[in-house]
């Protein structure tokens, strides 16, 4: 089945520590985005990525960064340097980046520091 | 972004009907009308999206009203799984972020 695979489910961080979010489509996208979302909160935009090799800030990127190497995969890093990382992190893609298509998303994955 | 006003929550009972309101009085004439549900601890599902009128998909319905202020989401036979936190999102032409909001959790009895 086509979809966006996000791994690990759970993950616990050390503090200083950076630790990397997988998320994978095979849904053969061109578009792939990263949000946040805080307990009983809306979805906040981290990074978005409209073709390989090129990806833009949202809203929250400090303290983040994200690679866009392949079509089919879009890691995002959380840095040491992000003060408060515990949240739900969600992954997207869209066919292309634009408002007449809808976004697809992945279950999450969950980060807390230890 | 274009303001949304949604109830914060409704009740209905399994196998009826089920209209969501959504009010977006300063909505743009190019922005797309999305909707989206969340179950608890999962990612937000797609639903159902649309510009002027009304569309049908195998989920849902949207009605759409004429001066696009406003918006229907119904759902015609309510399940057990369609509980969840429904969100009307606006997306402007060219927007790359859907914008969140509290949207409406719907409660479903047996």
């Amino acid at each position: 089945d086509g979809g966006i695979t996000q791994s690990p489910k759970y993950l616990f961080r050390k503090e200083g520590q950076n630790v990397t979010l997988s998320c994978e489509q095979n849904l053969n996208h061109d578009a792939m985005y990263w949000y946040r979302q805080d307990p009983g909160q809306g979805l906040r935009l981290i990074y978005y990525s409209q073709i390989v090799n090129d990806f833009q800030k949202g809203d929250i990127a400090e303290g983040y960064s994200v690679s866009r190497e392949k079509k089919e995969s879009f890691p995002l890093t959380v840095t040491s340097a992000q003060k408060n990382p515990t949240a739900f992190y969600l992954c997207a893609s869209s066919q292309q980046g634009d408002s007449n298509q809808p976004q697809h998303f992945g279950d999450g994955t969950r980060l807390s520091i230890l | 972004d274009a303001k949304t006003t949604q109830p914060n929550s409704m009740e209905s009972n399994e196998e009826e009907p089920v209209h969501l309101p959504c009010n977006h009085s300063t909505i743009s004439g190019t922005d797309y009308i999305h909707w989206y549900r969340q179950l608890p601890s999962q990612g937000p599902e797609y639903v159902i999206h649309g510009l002027t009128s009304n569309v049908n998909n195998r989920m849902a319905s949207l009605a759409i009203a004429e001066d696009r202020k406003s918006s229907t989401l119904i759902l015609h036979r309510a399940t057990l799984r369609d509980a969840a936190v429904y969100y009307c999102i606006p997306l402007e032409e060219g927007a790359q972020k859907l914008v969140f909001g509290q949207g409406t959790r719907l409660t479903i009895n047996p």
